[in-house]
């Protein structure tokens, strides 16, 4: 696609359950990487991924987390029993190989009531 | 630890007033720095940096890495108020592939 497309955009959902949120990188982009930004804080890391594999999930906040990418393009964030603590933007971002320019989705604003 | 240090935190600046944004890591294995826009959730991409002494320029925007001294600059010139966002720096480095982020300076521009 032209971009890095995230949906949903925004996700309000009460505490205790499961959310799923979807991240569908540029075309031919090998690399995806998850971040999370609360209210007024800078970018946390989660998780990349190099074509469908993780090697490094230790951004992971708990083990409600967890991420997944299937035929090396869309990648799904899953939290699971949600918390209040979860609220944020989840951004997600490609680029065309490891340490190369990575562009941004708009992100999915998740609110738990 | 490999950490980013953006310095101000938050500038309040008028129209038509040059600035410079700051940018010190610390990061082993240093591969690139770059440098992001925010204005609403998604960060657009503005740099990629990778070797000492050479100026990156787009428009009124250019930034200039040195690898020696462990910083970046940012310079914005006759800012404008569509210039106010939030400016992110962040590093690929150590044995990791992920961005490293630093936590942004927050940049207004008054009329």
């Amino acid at each position: 696609g032209a971009g890095v497309s995230q949906s949903p955009s925004n996700k309000v959902t009460e505490k205790g359950k499961d959310v799923e949120l979807r991240c569908d990188p540029i075309s031919g982009h090998t690399a995806l990487y998850w971040y999370r930004q609360s209210l007024g804080q800078g970018l946390e890391f989660l998780i990349y991924f190099q074509g469908n594999s993780a090697p490094d999930k230790s951004g992971l906040p708990s083990d409600r987390f967890s991420a997944e990418r299937t035929g090396g393009s869309v990648s799904t964030l899953t939290i699971q029993r949600t918390q209040q603590e979860d609220s944020a933007v989840y951004l997600c971002a490609s680029s065309l190989a490891l340490r190369t320019e990575a562009f941004f989705g708009q992100g999915t604003r998740l609110t738990v009531v | 630890e490999d950490k980013v240090v953006q310095s101000p935190l938050s500038l309040v600046v008028h129209e038509g007033d040059t600035v410079t944004l700051n940018c010190s890591y610390e990061v082993t294995n240093f591969r690139s720095l770059l440098w992001y826009k925010q204005e609403k959730k998604a960060p657009t991409f503005l740099f990629m940096l990778t070797s000492s002494g050479i100026e990156k320029k787009s428009g009124r925007l250019s930034s200039i890495l040195d690898k020696k001294e462990l910083f970046s600059i940012l310079n914005i010139t006759a800012t404008q108020t569509g210039d106010s966002a939030i400016y992110l720096c962040a590093l690929y480095g150590g044995s990791q592939g992920n961005l490293i982020f630093g936590k942004g300076t927050k940049l207004s521009v008054k009329p």
